[in-house]
């Protein structure tokens, strides 16, 4: 079935350090895909998205690679700070199908 | 904040009461969501409204009955829920194929 989820529930990394969090999706017909962060007590705050026919994005940051051959996106953070304690969760989308498909979340946590 | 708002942000009722959700977007967007968000799970779509009209139904239980007068504005009204429908109530908006803004949340707790 479809589903999109996230190989560890938490990551903890020193502050500094760059953390990466990984996400595999299973729908072959998701062509748009985004990162959240959502810290304790709100909503999910967006953070990058990316559409299938890239494979790399970046902010500020952060950096979005997206490998559609085995269904795999990565979420990379540099020089990680506390505030970017949160958990972090990923969703796919296909076009006109109103329809995004979350994973589960991994809880990051920076070590002062 | 996001430009999304949900009001109350806390809740705690009877499971013989009724009660509704409200959310509120100010962003010009066309497509209002629903999502149920429990411990450990990831979020579940409940309804989904574009331009105004019910798009997406995900077998939802009839306790829950969403309302969409207008394109800001979207309702949850509750009633008879169980224990188990406690969770965290997200409101989420977006704009064409361009990515969901979230409010900050009801947490719903059913006693």
């Amino acid at each position: 079935g479809e589903s999109v989820g996230l190989h560890l529930p938490t990551l903890s990394v020193q502050e500094g350090d760059n953390s990466i969090i990984n996400c595999a999706y299973s729908n072959s017909a998701s062509d748009y895909f985004i990162w959240y962060k959502q810290e304790s007590g709100k909503g999910p705050q967006f953070i990058i998205d990316i559409r299938s026919n890239m494979d790399k994005r970046q902010g500020q940051r952060v950096t979005v690679l997206l490998n559609k051959t085995v269904k795999h996106l990565s979420l990379q953070i540099a020089a990680t700070q506390p505030g970017d304690s949160a958990v972090y969760f990923c969703a796919g989308y296909t076009s006109g199908t109103y329809k995004y498909i979350f994973g589960t979340g991994t809880r990051l946590k920076v070590l002062a | 904040e996001t430009g999304v708002t949900q009001t109350p942000r806390h809740l705690v009722m009877g499971m013989t009461n009724k009660k509704s959700l409200k959310c509120e977007q100010h962003l010009g967007h066309n497509a209002m969501y629903w999502y149920k968000q429990s411990a450990k799970k990831p979020l579940e779509l409940m309804f989904v409204y574009s331009l105004e009209e019910r798009v997406e139904n995900n077998s939802v239980p009839s306790r829950f009955s969403p309302e969409c007068p207008n394109s800001s504005h979207l309702f949850l009204h509750l009633h008879t829920l169980q224990p188990e429908d406690s969770a965290l109530y997200l409101c989420a908006s977006s704009h064409g194929d361009r990515p969901q803004f979230f409010g900050p949340g009801t947490r719903l707790t059913v006693l």
